[in-house]
């Protein structure tokens, strides 16, 4: 049971490249969620998912796009990215809304220059 | 977003003391939830409290649920090194969202 994973852990772009987050969870859970964290701000919900082929955007989605076609996978997409986007992306899931307890992904951190 | 205040920032306690700190928030939340994370890890649950004035323990970990709801305690009894790292709240309401503070970083000098 290897929990929540993403790919890749790190990650170097450049202004206006386009690049894919995979977070994957074996627990079946039902709800993903996709965070990015930056020195000061804690973490902040990007999009998320409440069941398959379902997404809503979150707190800060502009940017950003996500896509849910198989239960156990969550992909995070920028199509052109932005040294704003630098950050630390993780990956959470939770079994279903009346189970808040969430599991967090190792996280992928992005660099743009 | 809603904004939860942790304080204090930051922390430098000897080994064998106890750790105290909190979380604020402006608005009211169903659930309350403390996570640790350590470098370069994601962030792991330490405890979860569902209902106002719940006290719940985990090991030398004890966090309480604010009576108005707003808020929410996490003590660390007896710190030890490995207890390094930083400790985030989270508040979640009746909608899909959690709302994370700002965090506590803290350093346990042995």
């Amino acid at each position: 049971n290897a929990g929540v994973t993403q790919t890749p852990k790190f990650r170097v772009l450049k202004t206006g490249q386009s690049m894919t987050l995979l977070c994957a969870q074996d627990m079946n859970h039902e709800y993903m969620y996709w965070y990015r964290q930056d020195p000061g701000m804690g973490l902040r919900l990007i999009h998320y998912s409440v069941g398959e082929g379902t997404t809503a955007k979150g707190e800060v989605p502009d940017g950003y796009n996500v896509s849910r076609l198989k239960k156990q996978n969550f992909l995070l997409g920028l199509e052109s990215a932005a040294p704003s986007q630098t950050s630390v992306y993780f990956c959470a899931s939770t079994r279903r809304r009346s189970s808040y307890e969430q599991y967090f992904g190792p996280g992928t951190r992005l660099t743009v220059t | 977003g809603q904004q939860l205040n942790q304080s204090p920032q930051s922390m430098f306690i000897q080994e064998g003391e106890d750790v105290s700190m909190n979380c604020t928030s402006s608005s009211i939340f169903n659930t309350w939830l403390w996570y640790k994370q350590d470098p370069g890890e994601g962030p792991v649950l330490l405890i979860a409290l569902y209902k106002a004035g719940e006290l719940t323990s985990n090991g030398r970990l004890t966090a309480q649920f604010g009576i108005t709801r707003k808020d929410s305690f996490l003590n660390i009894s007896a710190s030890i090194p490995s207890d390094v790292g930083i400790y985030f709240c989270a508040g979640h309401n009746t909608g899909n969202q959690f709302y994370f503070g700002t965090g506590t970083s803290l350093t346990v000098i042995p």
